[in-house]
């Protein structure tokens, strides 16, 4: 299948700093791509979905100015997310989709820790 | 609205015992698809199966099979013979075509002891 990497795999951050994590499709172009945060033992969320060059669709509850979402190209998107506090500890994972599949395909996964 | 219930939070077996996991969904597009994955500790999300809303054929991937069932809106994943390399959490998920993006169950996290 197709590859989606995510960097960084881990990342560990100070209270108030912001983090940015990348999703790049290295074979294919992702028209689409989706951010989903999973809590510890719990199934994964959606948070928004991004399309190429276009403003990202959050779902209820995301805080937009929180969490970023930019995917100015068709194989990178990116979430930043800002002021971070120890309550967006989580782990972070990735989805791109070309335009004319259905399937998703999953980056590695970002963990956030924020002390 | 799309929705996927996996009612089964925990199950544990033994080594060699054949194990069930249950998924039942919820669309109201008859163009959808279906999917399993695997996430082992590691965190990463291991695809292992894509099923169309007009395929209902059974399928059998070596000690996997997945059951679909239309009439009951079920994918059901079971396992022959589960090994330790089992253990891990499984997800069920929905992706249909009016709606752009793929939800995920609850999971079920399955333990296989020696």
């Amino acid at each position: 299948g197709a590859v989606v990497s995510q960097h960084p795999s881990r990342v560990i951050c100070k209270s108030g700093t912001s983090v940015k994590i990348e999703c790049r499709s290295l074979d294919f172009q992702a028209t689409t791509m989706f951010w989903y945060r999973q809590f510890p033992k719990k199934s994964l969320m959606l948070m928004a979905t991004s399309n190429e060059g276009s403003k990202a669709t959050y779902e209820q509850g995301v805080e937009k100015d929180k969490f970023l979402i930019n995917h100015a190209s068709l194989t990178l998107s990116t979430l930043t997310v800002t002021s971070a506090h120890p309550e967006d500890s989580s782990f972070y994972i990735c989805s791109a989709r070309s335009g004319g599949n259905t399937e998703a395909f999953f980056g590695q996964g970002t963990r956030l820790t924020v002390v | 609205a799309q929705k996927v219930t996996q009612a089964q939070t925990e199950i544990s077996v033994v080594e060699k015992e054949d194990v069930t996991l249950d998924c039942v969904y919820e669309t109201r597009d008859t163009t959808y698809y279906l999917f399993w994955y695997k996430q082992p500790p590691s965190g990463e999300l291991v695809f292992l199966i894509r099923r169309n809303s007009f395929d209902e054929q059974n399928e059998i991937s070596g000690r996997y099979s997945w059951n679909f069932q239309k009439s009951t809106s079920s994918f059901n994943f079971t396992i022959t013979a589960s090994q330790v390399v089992d253990s891990a959490v499984y997800f069920c998920a929905l992706i249909s075509l009016s709606f752009n993006d793929m939800r995920f169950g609850a999971g079920t996290r399955l333990t296989v002891k020696p």
